[in-house]
């Protein structure tokens, strides 16, 4: 079974660049989610999607990030403009739905100079 | 909403001793709670998960307990080994499905 798969893996950009990122879930997971992981801590739910509809964004900073998930199969991910603390991991996961095991992607390391 | 403590942020044994990693939640209509492990640069995995009806699951040297009175689940790894060195975090489910991931514990095994 091939897992969620993500892109890019590195990024650096400048602060006030726009940046954006590509998830792919596992084939049928009708749950996906996009967590940022800043150094040191656990990864904080930035949006979850449950086919192509927004379930909880309450985390998301509205005024520069924006996330969409336009055929409830992959999503991206922006951010524009881009801040020196949006230096992060930014993951994407997966699931089936429900209280079961969420699958991560590799992350994509962003770095913000 | 869900909010997830977890103690301690570093754990530091020798090899062959135990290490108990606590969370606490504060929903108490939480069912679910995983735990995950992280290596250096790579993704969480998911290494153990126990539901609201048990209170213990085993997994050979990896344990969790439940209690969910006092809202709090405990992740016990036995006879450790250096490769068991990484961040854990647990998590709970939140409104909606969302799970919420506790801070993270770094354990270092030491040979």
């Amino acid at each position: 079974e091939a897992g969620v798969a993500q892109s890019p893996r590195y990024k650096i950009i400048e602060k006030r660049q726009s940046v954006a990122f590509w998830c792919n879930p596992i084939s049928g997971h009708a749950t996906l989610y996009w967590y940022q992981q800043i150094l040191g801590q656990g990864p904080k739910l930035l949006i979850q999607f449950q086919n192509n509809g927004v379930v909880d964004d309450s985390q998301l900073p509205k005024d520069r990030f924006s996330a969409e998930r336009l055929k409830g199969v992959d999503s991206t991910l922006k951010i524009q403009p881009a801040k020196l603390e949006d230096s992060a991991v930014y993951l994407c996961a997966s699931t089936p739905g429900g209280a079961v095991e969420a699958f991560f992607g590799q992350g994509t390391r962003l770095t913000v100079v | 909403g869900e909010n997830v403590e977890q103690h301690p942020s570093t754990l530091s044994v020798q090899e062959g001793d135990s290490a108990v990693i606590k969370c606490t939640y504060s929903d108490s209509a939480s069912n679910y709670f995983p735990w995950y492990k992280q290596e250096l640069g790579k993704r969480p995995q998911l290494i153990i998960d126990i539901r609201s009806n048990v209170g213990e699951k085993k997994d050979q040297r990896i344990a969790v307990t439940l209690n969910k009175t006092a809202k709090h689940f405990s992740l016990h790894i036995t006879e450790t080994q250096p490769e068991d060195s990484a961040v854990y975090f647990c998590a709970a489910p939140g409104g909606g499905g969302k799970l919420i991931f506790g801070q993270g514990t770094e354990l270092s095994v030491k040979p």
